[in-house]
């Protein structure tokens, strides 16, 4: 049974240019968050896709949106890169279910922003 | 808003001996679960144990457990005859799961480093 999984695993952009980073849930999963973790601390929410609307989002500007396909996979874009925007971009899936509370990460796209 | 607050940047501890890593959390919520997630140098995210607040009694998963007063918004972990895989950054998670999306609030993390 494959994780969740994210691509690229590394990417390095300039300021003012515009990212797409891609994940694909845990099997039987259905609903895919996104978490930016800047060096050193912890992950920061940014926002939730489930029957391919947002359904919760974190305190990020316009500059982050994202998409779900109906095959539950996500994307994270981003545009206007900042310099601050460098950091980890971590995807997590889980189940809607009843008692699907726990959230399964993977292993995350590094964006360096120059 | 919830917050989590891990007051330990870091910690070593040698092989075979015991560990217990800090968390206090701020909510005005009851209904909440809480997590300590393992993230080593490969970067994977991986859920350690987790603690519903309605249960009194403490969450243990083998060599790990849980030390959680809800009174004090506590939520210790505590880690038994460390092993030098445990070496990596511990996270404390919060997540009210009443709240539409069920977002997780992350602590700053503990690195925590098993010396042989």
């Amino acid at each position: 049974d494959a994780g969740v999984t994210q691509s690229p695993t590394h990417l390095i952009k300039t300021r003012g240019q515009q990212v797409t980073l891609r994940c694909s849930p845990k099997s039987g999963h259905d609903t895919v968050s996104w978490y930016q973790q800047a060096l050193g601390q912890g992950p920061q929410f940014i926002f939730q896709y489930y029957e391919e609307e947002e359904r919760q989002r974190g305190n990020f500007p316009d500059r982050f949106s994202g998409h779900q396909f109906p095959n539950y996979s996500s994307e994270l874009n981003v545009n206007a890169l900042l310099l601050g925007d460098s950091a980890l971009y971590l995807c997590a899936s889980r189940w809607k279910g009843a008692g699907g509370y726990e959230q399964f990460f993977g292993p995350g796209t590094r964006l360096t922003v120059l | 808003a919830q917050t989590v607050t891990q007051s330990q940047p870091e910690m070593s501890v040698q092989e075979a001996e015991t560990v217990t890593l800090s968390c206090t959390y701020d909510t005005s919520e009851n209904n909440y679960y809480l997590f300590w997630y393992k993230q080593p140098p490969s970067r994977q995210m991986i859920l350690v144990i987790r603690q519903e607040a309605y249960k009194q009694q403490n969450a243990t998963e083998n060599r790990f457990s849980v030390n959680f007063q809800k009174a004090a918004k506590s939520f210790s972990l505590k880690i038994s005859d460390s092993q030098l895989g445990d070496t990596a950054m511990y996270f404390c998670a919060f997540m009210n799961y009443m709240e539409y999306g069920n977002k997780l609030v992350f602590g700053a993390g503990t690195i925590l480093r098993v010396k042989s």
